[in-house]
């Protein structure tokens, strides 16, 4: 089993319309999880960190399930700039402090008016 | 804001050539990283340190080598520059913080190999 996997979409969504993306990961001891959104040929930028059952801002909720080892990023009221690639990103080891993190390969979300 | 900088946007080499990427962050994290990502392949960590003068092994190391002298400062090498390393490489740095820390990257290079 893959360490994290992600539906790779895409997703194709009218303007105004909620979205949610689920990720699931192999590692049962990870305890803090992130979403990064990248843009097309622009590097990946943090976009929520989730470290307890959830986390929002927004119109983004982000969810953490760990009995089920899986995240959803949820969007509400899509704008056209939300069109993306959502990568889901867990810790390798629990608390370690060497920092690597796995990145899924991402769901892309294009959001049209 | 943190800021790392890679040291070019786009690269053309040839095959044989020693190619040397650089990135710089202005943080002062402990841990770098560099990645490289392809379409359909996603993120694959070639190296990363988590100290000055450190360096592990990611995914992919072959063909590839690194370089930190510095703790702002972290290299890459393409030994003798192939045509299945025509890619984008991303740098990205961490704190060594509590529990884990999200990665913050740079803008990216995008290398290709004639």
């Amino acid at each position: 089993r893959k360490e994290v996997e992600q539906d790779p979409g895409p997703f194709n969504v009218p303007e105004g319309a909620t979205v949610a993306f689920n990720c699931t990961y192999s590692n049962s001891a990870s305890q803090s999880f992130f979403w990064y959104r990248q843009d097309c040929r622009k590097e990946p930028k943090l976009l929520m960190s989730v470290y307890s059952s959830g986390n929002e801002d927004g119109r983004f909720t982000a969810q953490l399930n760990r009995a089920s080892q899986y995240i959803s990023l949820l969007i509400r009221d899509s704008k056209l700039s939300d069109s993306a690639t959502y990568l889901c990103v867990v810790p390798l080891d629990r608390g370690s402090t060497l920092g690597r993190l796995y990145f899924g390969r991402g769901t892309q979300l294009t959001v049209w008016p | 804001d943190v800021k790392v900088t890679q040291s070019s946007r786009y690269l053309v080499k040839r095959t044989g050539e020693k190619v040397f990427l650089e990135c710089v962050q202005d943080m002062d994290h402990e841990n770098m990283f560099w990645y490289r990502q392809d379409p359909g392949l996603g993120l694959r960590l070639i190296y990363f340190s988590y100290d000055v003068k450190m360096k592990e092994k990611g995914d992919i190391p072959e063909g590839y080598s690194v370089s930190r002298e510095k703790k702002e400062r972290f290299s890459l090498i393409l030994e003798s520059a192939s045509t299945n390393q025509t890619s984008m490489y991303l740098c990205a740095s961490s704190s060594r913080g509590l529990g884990n820390q999200p990665q913050h990257f740079g803008d990216g290079t995008r290398l290709s190999i004639l």
